[in-house]
């Protein structure tokens, strides 16, 4: 089957846009995670939602960010007012189960975000 | 939440050798999951080792875990160039990563 999705693959925005970064996780997945990944640096963790619910949302580095998973499955990110800090990787996983349980995360490819 | 804590940081060998790349944490863990990232893609997962078991393979891969170190360590065996990547633990189903190893094999 279809693994993790995401669009678009590359993005540039204008310092002051808002962007939509969407990610499609596989069918029937309770678990959806975001990260921002960094140029050289390691995946750090935005948010997290177990089917429609948002659970954790403390790595959200700004209130310029937000994120929804409305009837979840599709989640998009929402980056308002970008900033040239914003340019990175975002990378959207899913599980099959809740938090808590031992899963493994299938990840997507990513949306390279550039600011200008 | 926890994350891991990989090293080295950087570790470049020939194609054929072992390469050894080792995660430590600090409080109690249920499971330990390695993941492979190519330049430019999503994180690919390795393998998924539990508090309670000691050793794991899957193909070339080996994975150890020691709790009472409160450490893990990957190794794989017979590198080849299409090994390079960086590599990444991460805790229980937190999901919180370190920097990661970056593997560079020369041909």
């Amino acid at each position: 089957g279809a693994g993790v999705s995401q669009s678009p693959r590359y993005k540039v925005a204008k310092r002051g846009q808002d962007v939509a970064l969407r990610c499609d996780p596989i069918s029937g997945h309770v678990s959806l995670f975001w990260y921002q990944q960094a140029l050289g640096q390691g995946p750090e963790f935005l948010t997290y939602f177990q089917n429609e619910a948002q659970l954790d949302k403390s790595g959200l580095p700004s209130d310029r960010f937000f994120a929804e998973r409305p009837e979840g499955s599709v989640s998009t990110l929402k980056i308002q007012r970008t900033q040239q800090e914003d340019s990175a990787v975002y990378l959207c996983a899913s599980s099959p189960k809740g938090a808590g349980g031992s899963d493994t995360q299938y990840f997507g490819p990513g949306t390279r975000l550039t600011v200008l | 939440s926890q994350q891991g804590e990989e090293d080295p940081q950087a570790l470049s060998i020939q194609e054929g050798e072992n390469a050894t790349m080792n995660c430590s944490y600090k409080t109690s863990i249920n499971n330990l999951q390695w993941y492979r990232q190519n330049s430019g893609r999503g994180l690919v997962h390795l393998i998924l080792i539990r508090s309670n078991e000691r050793e794991k393979h899957s193909g070339r891969l080996r994975v150890t875990l020691d709790t009472s170190k409160k450490s893990s360590s990957l190794l794989i065996t017979a590198s080849r160039a299409a090994d390079t990547a960086s590599y990444f633990c991460a805790i229980n189903n937190d999901m919180r990563f370190g920097a990661g190893t970056r593997l560079t094999v020369k041909p």
